[in-house]
């Protein structure tokens, strides 16, 4: 069974940092590229950020752009999201998500996470 | 970026009829878009993708058409647990992978 387990979710003032990491079984997580997606509440959802399978390739979505930094380690099958600048509108609930095809960068996402909740308030 | 626009917001229906669901894109996305299925409390899960292609284990109840801009997502006949809010996502033009703003299928 496909299991993504996100975690470091938690209350921070504007302007600090967090890192989420998400641990990942049942799969060959090397060979899958993989995202953050978040969903701010009452929202719909919010691509924020890809990794390839080999970090060669890395996207940002403009809005957390020169603020975040995704980053993976097979060894350990996990990713992380490295977040710094947070802001007021950073709240939402952050998915790790994976991409339906392995060794492709089709993004479809057929695995999410159940989701870390980040807030953002003084 | 390519701005998806789901219509209507709100499909308010019967269990056993049909729900169509439209999503329109701002430029071509050619046929590479995808559908998801959202209930209270639950994430996303993946119906349909490359417009028309069934995710594992969905029920054959609903089925996607459409390509270029305009998409359509049908239910066929709306069981009590397809009540929920659906999304659609492009993966053409990216980054960004861009979402449509969900319409919510509630009961009449």
């Amino acid at each position: 069974e496909v299991q993504l387990v996100e975690s470091g979710g938690g209350l921070v003032q504007p302007g600090g940092s967090l890192r989420l990491s998400c641990v990942a079984s049942g799969f060959t997580f090397s060979s899958y590229s993989m995202n953050w997606v978040r969903q701010a509440p009452g929202k719909g959802p919010e691509w924020v950020s890809y990794i390839s399978r080999t970090s060669s390739i890395i996207h940002y979505a403009d809005s957390v752009k020169g603020r975040f930094t995704i980053s993976r380690d097979n060894a350990k099958n996990s990713l992380y999201l490295q977040m710094n600048s947070l802001r007021d509108e950073d709240t939402a609930v952050f998915y790790c998500v994976r991409v339906l095809k392995q060794l492709t960068d089709e993004v479809h996402f057929d695995q999410w996470g159940q989701g870390t909740l980040v807030t953002v308030s003084s | 970026e390519v701005v998806l626009t789901q219509s209507p917001a709100t499909l308010s229906l019967s269990p056993g009829e049909r729900a169509t669901l439209s999503c329109r894109a701002s430029q071509s996305v050619s046929i590479y878009l995808a559908w998801y299925q959202q209930k209270p409390g639950q994430t996303p899960r993946l119906l349909i993708y490359d417009a028309s292609n069934r995710a594992t284990g969905i029920p054959a109840r609903f089925s996607g058409s459409g390509s270029g801009t305009d998409f359509t997502l049908t239910i066929s006949s709306l069981e009590p647990e397809d009540f929920a809010v659906y999304y659609c996502q492009q993966r053409y033009i990216w980054p960004p992978v861009t979402f449509g703003g969900g319409t919510k299928v509630e009961i009449k």
